[in-house]
């Protein structure tokens, strides 16, 4: 089976939160990714956390961390219509190693 | 701070034909990597530098593929003798080592006709 799964889709109103989950494989997995990337362009790093920590927050960004399920989630506070790509997680066993990627979610902010 | 440049941003090419793309990392950052995004999927990591030494290889990266970084800058990815399946988007990376995260490029999309 795939290192980390994502859900393929997801679809809010402008102002709702979005919550877009994660799930790994992997109990080693050490360090956590959040990035976002919109149509033809890079990825862009929204947030990150390491497997010591439960919960970080960046302004509109929450990510959860349950360690026991191998269970990583995204939370954006007041979702806007500029939030619409893809989301992807990704995780890394070695600090500087390779990233392992989701397959990616698409949120959709509908006005 | 100018950010990951890749270089072209665009490339089409005929089957068989060898292609070189170059990516420019953030300036202190001494690891780079290297990952391939097809339609509809996530990155898939190829290869990374610490310096200019390579230090692991994906078994994605077949004997058509090689990169380089010389001299610890700058680094080149070479697809030999094209083919369709080559067809993709080809994301550099850089981070500073360490625990620091990995910072992309817009990435070169490669079609081959």
């Amino acid at each position: 089976g795939e290192d980390v799964e994502q859900s393929l889709f997801l679809s809010v109103r402008e102002g709702d939160s979005s919550v877009i989950n994660c799930t790994y494989t992997d109990s080693s997995s050490t360090y956590l990714y959040w990035y976002k990337q919109e149509p033809g362009a890079g990825l862009q790093l929204l947030t990150y956390i390491f497997s010591n920590m439960d919960m970080k927050q960046d302004q509109r960004l929450t990510v959860l961390l349950n360690k026991k399920d191998k269970h990583l989630s995204l939370r954006i506070a007041d979702t806007q219509t500029g939030d619409s790509a893809i989301y992807f997680c990704a995780e890394s066993k070695v600090a500087g190693n390779m990233l392992t990627f989701g397959g990616g979610t698409r949120l959709m902010v509908k006005p | 701070d100018t950010g990951v440049s890749q270089d072209p941003r665009h490339k089409i090419t005929k089957r068989g034909q060898n292609v070189t793309f170059r990516c420019d990392p953030i300036s202190e950052h001494n690891r780079l990597y290297w990952y391939r995004q097809t339609l509809g999927q996530g990155p898939e990591f190829l290869t990374y530098f610490q310096n200019e030494a390579q230090l692991e290889k994906s078994r994605l990266l077949s004997d058509r593929f090689s990169a380089e970084r010389p001299k610890g800058s700058f680094s080149t990815l070479e697809i030999q003798r094209t083919e369709q399946g080559d067809s993709a988007m080809y994301l550099c990376a850089s981070s500073g080592g360490g625990a620091q995260p990995q910072h992309f490029g817009d990435g070169t999309r490669l079609s081959i006709l």
